[in-house]
């Protein structure tokens, strides 16, 4: 089945201690991204990359770090995390030739509460 | 301002209703739009989209753009208790390179039987 995965679903953290969100998809994208979801802002982007070792700043980057080493995975990492950024994380992954321009495929969300 | 506004709701109609959900935008640079379907607990999906001004009709839905008034909607027909969900507008530029959709913050819509 094609699809976009996350680990975890759920993270309840403290401040300053460093995380790591996982994100996986086996339609062999070279297109992936992260937005975070907060109430009234709807999804913005953090992070994208068009490919293998391509990584680019979106909307909201700061605090935030991502890596692409292999096609298939994204990591979102948070090196020092604040309250601030308490949210709903979705990773995202579409053909960057082809296919339906913009469709994009998103992860089921990773929730992460920072106290 | 935010650059896409949309009616949060919630918006609640009865089985078999039409329903209209909407979106304003102030960047008249956008040229590709769609509408996505978030359920509970899920990432959004691409429901439909379209590209610069005009109608686009996929089964119940169809869904309109209106560059002079940077108005787009979506139309749901005969709506089902399915159809309950968060609807969102998205809209991005013509660049290929960075794909960043510009998000509304999302209509929720329930159904009820």
């Amino acid at each position: 089945e094609a699809q976009v995965t996350q680990n975890p679903r759920y993270l309840i953290t403290v401040t300053g201690k460093k995380l790591t969100v996982t994100c996986s998809q086996n339609m062999n994208h070279e297109y992936m991204s992260w937005y975070r979801q907060d109430p009234g802002l709807g999804l913005r982007q953090i992070y994208y990359s068009m490919n293998v070792e391509v990584t680019d700043k979106g909307d909201v980057p700061e605090g935030y770090k991502v890596s692409r080493k292999e096609k298939r995975n994204f990591p979102l990492i948070l090196e020092s995390p604040s309250p601030n950024q308490t949210s709903l994380y979705f990773c995202a992954s579409s053909l960057s030739v082809g296919g339906t321009p913009y469709e994009q495929y998103f992860g089921p969300g990773t929730r992460l509460t920072v106290t | 301002q935010k650059e896409v506004e949309q009616d949060p709701g919630p918006l609640s109609v009865p089985e078999g209703a039409i329903v209209s959900l909407n979106c304003t935008y102030s960047n008249s640079a956008f040229q590709y739009f769609m509408w996505y379907r978030q359920y509970s607990r899920k990432g959004p999906e691409l429901l439909m989209y379209t590209y610069s001004s005009g109608n686009k009709e996929d089964g119940r839905f169809t869904a309109q753009v209106d560059k002079s008034s940077k108005y787009i909607s979506l139309f749901i027909r005969d709506s089902q208790p399915s159809d309950s969900a968060t609807y969102l507008c998205a809209m991005s530029f013509m660049d290929t390179g960075r794909r960043a959709l510009t998000f509304g913050s999302g209509t929720r819509l329930q159904v009820q039987p």
